[in-house]
């Protein structure tokens, strides 16, 4: 079975600065999608980014970009230009490509953000 | 277009008590997931399903927990002779037929088991 983890329970980020959150994950797939959600205070669930594993090229949607690392399992989120609004608890999330269970979402337990102003 | 809508927002039931969860999908959408987030975990996969079919209700517990979706209306996750070890966030997510990983999440149901 997949597993996601996420190492860092709490980050904290000066407003205007930039934050990277870290995600690791195990599979034996070579097939999947992963993903980062943000889950505000609201308790929405949000998309912020996704990365397809066959692509190369690191996702990247305005101030949210990703590193990631095939190799290493490794699907870090980098924040640029922190903002207030920004402030929340961040899922990593992993879904398989193809195979019986390909729409399960399997997440991590979540790093919460603080945006210090 | 409309988003995922959930209701009620937040639901408090007693002990023994049955409770009743509402997702409506966003529109176009024929693919309904449910998932429970516990304190200070993320979200586990409880149940996949299509309009009148369960797919895969794996993540669900066997025993008093059902849910549906029927042809016309809302899918519904119901829970029967709740217990405090209930008591949770309840995500409904929906997406496209041709596309599952773009669920999108509503903004889930606050069950309170007191």
């Amino acid at each position: 079975a997949q597993t996601v983890t996420q190492s860092q329970p709490e980050m904290s980020v000066q407003e205007a600065e930039t934050v990277t959150l870290s995600c690791t994950y195990d599979t034996s797939e070579s097939d999947y999608y992963l993903f980062w959600y943000k889950q505000p205070p609201s308790r929405q669930m949000i998309l912020v980014i996704r990365q397809e594993a066959y692509k190369q090229q690191n996702a990247t949607e305005n101030r949210f970009s990703v590193n990631f690392q095939k190799a290493a399992k490794s699907f870090s989120l980098k924040i640029s230009d922190s903002q207030l609004g920004d402030a929340a608890m961040y899922f990593c999330a992993y879904r398989s490509g193809s195979g019986g269970s390909n729409y399960k979402l399997t997440f991590g337990k979540g790093t919460l953000l603080t945006v210090n102003p | 277009n409309a988003g995922v809508m959930q209701n009620p927002r937040h639901l408090v039931r007693r002990r023994g008590q049955e409770a009743r969860l509402r997702c409506s999908p966003m529109k176009g959408h024929s693919h309904v997931y449910w998932y429970r987030q516990l304190p200070e975990e993320g979200l586990k996969f409880m149940v996949y399903l299509q309009k009148e079919n369960i797919i895969d209700e794996s993540g669900m517990p066997k025993e008093r927990f059902s849910a549906e979706f029927p042809k016309e209306g809302p899918s519904i996750l119901r829970i029967q002779q709740v217990v405090r070890g209930d008591s949770a966030a309840y995500f409904c997510a929906s997406s496209p037929r041709d596309r599952s990983y773009e669920q999108y999440f509503g903004p889930g149901t606050r069950l309170t088991v007191t």
